[in-house]
């Protein structure tokens, strides 16, 4: 089935360590997104790539990074977590962002201990 | 920056209508976005905006005012599956989407 697939669906990591959450999309779709949701915050945006080779900063990007090497893969890197990144996070992607939907991933929870 | 305002909470009957508004303050508005996230899954889409007026979709309406900086989704006959948090997001003029906190839907029978 088309569609995003996110990786892994949840982890514990301990703080301080590294980690790679990894996000593939086959709908061939030009832009994609990573957001964080937290209860009672709704969903921001941590980094966005509006086609391949380019990557930008959203609303909450410190402590962590992106690298947008290809269409399909869009993996997003916590260098060294704490407590506070521990989230539910989403990507998503949309063909061309002026007026066309998001199609999100089914998240990826991680607690940071 | 924006500011997008939606209930946190609503309740409704199985069977009725409810109306979930959504405002938002923008310097340049290019598209509003309506999703629907069940919990422990991720959003959906449901409908999109970008000229004043009402977009129907089956049993979901989707209505925008740019003067008023204004939207509402209109759901008919709830269903109990109808439970969800509905998301407004709002582009401004580099297309990517902010999205509100979101309004947490409770449908009773």
């Amino acid at each position: 089935t088309a569609g995003i697939t996110q990786a892994p669906t949840s982890q514990i990591l301990a703080a301080g360590r590294s980690m790679t959450l990894r996000c593939t999309q086959d709908m061939r779709h030009n832009a994609m997104y990573w957001y964080r949701q937290d209860l009672g915050l709704g969903l921001r945006l941590i980094h966005y790539s509006n086609t391949a080779g380019t990557t930008g900063k959203g609303e909450v990007p410190d402590g962590y990074s992106v690298s947008r090497a290809n269409t399909d893969d869009f993996p997003l890197t916590l260098a060294s977590a704490v407590p506070s990144q521990t989230s539910v996070y989403f990507c998503a992607s949309s063909d061309t962002p002026e007026s066309q939907p998001q199609h999100f991933g089914d998240g990826t929870r991680l607690s940071i201990l | 920056g924006q500011n997008i305002d939606q209930p946190t909470e609503m309740t409704a009957t199985e069977g009725a209508i409810v109306q979930i508004n959504c405002t938002y303050q923008t310097s340049g508005f290019n598209g509003l976005f309506w999703y629907q996230q069940h919990a422990g899954e991720a959003p959906t889409f449901l409908s999109y905006n970008v000229l004043d007026g009402l977009e129907e979709k089956g049993r979901f309406s989707s209505f925008l005012s740019r003067s008023k900086g204004y939207s509402y989704l209109l759901l008919k006959e709830l269903q109990m599956k109808d439970s969800a948090s509905y998301l407004c997001a709002v582009q401004e003029g580099s297309y990517i989407p902010t999205f509100g906190r979101g309004t947490s839907l409770i449908v009773h029978p």
